[in-house]
């Protein structure tokens, strides 16, 4: 079935390190990504949309000079958070639709990337 | 707007118990509705949905039923594993919406 594979996994960095995470759909194309980002004991939030060959849209409250998205192809959108600070720690979550399966069909999700900031 | 409201967890039970995780929703026009499941240390997948009014999706054991009604789609299981220790999440799609509003999630343990 359809995949979405989200690199790397884990990072642990120092403040002030720019992290960059990729979300890629294997094995279908996806003109729209999301990324979500989940705090410890909370849900997921969405944080913005990204648009294959447009800018992103970003969720109210997110800075969209701290979260650079990237959606370059129809299987790759990168989510770059820079200059990290510890307040950035959290579990980040890309997921993608396939368009041409109908608008029924859920989304798939990556495994989710852990950011820890020291 | 949409917005999903999941019961509160963490819920602990005791193996081959019944499961009821609570979700009511909030949304305009016809939306689709899922359970996603996160068991620990791994990303979210998708345990069952429903896209219309008295559907009921079914995976694994687990059921849940889209009643408009009562705008709800109350997740069921009759007898859960150890296995079935998870993190599940209420999530839905409004009609014509790409994106995901979720609920809260509702933490499961089982015991033995």
């Amino acid at each position: 079935g359809a995949v979405v594979s989200q690199h790397p996994s884990w990072v642990i960095c120092k403040s002030g390190t720019s992290v960059k995470i990729e979300c890629r759909s294997l094995d279908f194309q996806a003109t729209t990504m999301f990324w979500y980002r989940q705090f410890p004991k909370q849900s997921l939030m969405l944080m913005a949309t990204s648009n294959e060959g447009s800018k992103a849209t970003y969720e109210q409250g997110v800075e969209k000079d701290k979260f650079l998205i990237n959606h370059a192809s129809l299987t790759l959108s990168t989510l770059t958070v820079t200059s990290a600070h510890p307040e950035d720690s959290s579990f980040y979550i890309c997921s993608a639709r396939d368009l041409q399966t109908g608008a029924s069909q859920p989304q798939h999700f990556g495994d989710g990337t852990r950011l820890s900031i020291l | 707007g949409n917005s999903v409201t999941q019961m509160e967890g963490p819920v602990t039970l005791s193996e081959e118990a019944f499961l009821t995780i609570n979700c009511t929703y909030t949304a305009t026009g016809y939306p689709s509705l899922f359970w996603y499941v996160q068991y620990p240390g791994e990303g979210l997948q998708l345990l069952l949905k429903a896209t219309k009014a008295d559907d009921k999706g079914s995976n694994k054991g687990f059921e849940a039923t889209y009643r408009k009604e009562t705008t709800s789609f109350h997740l069921e299981k009759g007898s859960v594993q150890v296995s079935d220790s998870a993190v599940y999440f209420c999530a839905l799609r409004g009609a014509g919406a790409n994106n995901l509003f979720f609920g809260t999630g509702t933490r499961l343990t089982v015991i033995p």
